[in-house]
């Protein structure tokens, strides 16, 4: 199985400051057929079901904030919040879906300092 | 609207069965690969299986933590998903949720997608 790695596993950032949220994959999740990363990052908030941000390592899903940002290939990638929002604290975690089996990441928290 | 409600989930015996169900609407089941996730209290999300679409004949896939205790099916006539969980252990105890593999295409006849419609999940607990 591909295991993911996030770091850190957890994160306190000021308000209107940058987080970021690195992932790491034990195997490429490169396609070389179609060039594209099968690596996403969900957002999950307390008592809620996990929401899709970023798939393709850097496509943003409908609807979700321009502060989210998605980059990377091979096996590193990052998330990254441009502008901390209030509404932003929740867990996110990064999943391969390279390869069935789909692995997640462990998950990290992220709190208002 | 895109929905996904499950149901099933209570409290049973370590060995014991129990059979959870996801109703869908709002876009066409049969195209659609699903999945269902799990997550332990305060802990993180763990992909429990899948099971592809019409096209490929709705053939399933599971986590080796669930490989031959647990089961993935579909009534197409009712837009249903189902887990049936068999020989159940404490360790399953969890929210499970179902989930749509919505994001991406087909590629060299790989098909896989990210999971961009999550329903609210239902409680499994597996305890004496």
């Amino acid at each position: 199985d591909i295991v993911m790695t996030q770091s850190p596993d957890s994160l306190a950032v000021s308000l209107g400051e940058r987080a970021t949220i690195k992932c790491k994959s034990s195997q490429s999740v490169l396609y070389s057929s179609n060039s594209k990363n099968y690596l996403a990052w969900y957002q999950q908030k307390p008592g809620q079901p996990p929401k899709l941000l970023i798939y393709w390592a850097s496509t943003r899903e409908s609807g979700v904030p321009d502060r989210f940002s998605g980059s990377g290939s091979g096996t590193d990638f990052t998330l990254t919040i441009s502008s901390l929002q209030a509404e932003d604290v929740a867990v996110y975690y990064c999943q391969q879906y390279y390869t069935t089996l789909w692995t997640f990441g462990q998950g990290t928290k992220v709190e208002i300092k | 609207e895109v929905q996904l409600v499950e149901s099933g989930g209570g409290l049973v015996q370590p060995g014991g069965s129990l059979r959870l169900s996801c109703a869908v609407s709002g876009f066409i089941f049969s195209d659609y690969y699903m999945d269902w996730v799990r997550q332990a209290h305060g802990k993180g999300l763990e992909w429990v299986g899948r099971s592809r679409n019409k096209a490929n004949s709705y053939s399933t896939a599971y986590a080796a933590s669930v490989e031959g205790r647990f089961t993935i099916s579909r009534d197409e006539s009712k837009t249903s998903l189902f887990l049936q969980m068999n020989s159940l252990k404490t360790e399953d105890t969890a929210v499970y949720y179902c989930v749509r593999e919505g994001k991406g295409y087909c590629s060299n006849g790989v098909c896989n997608y990210a999971m961009d419609v999550w329903g609210q999940g239902t409680t499994v607990t597996v305890s004496s």
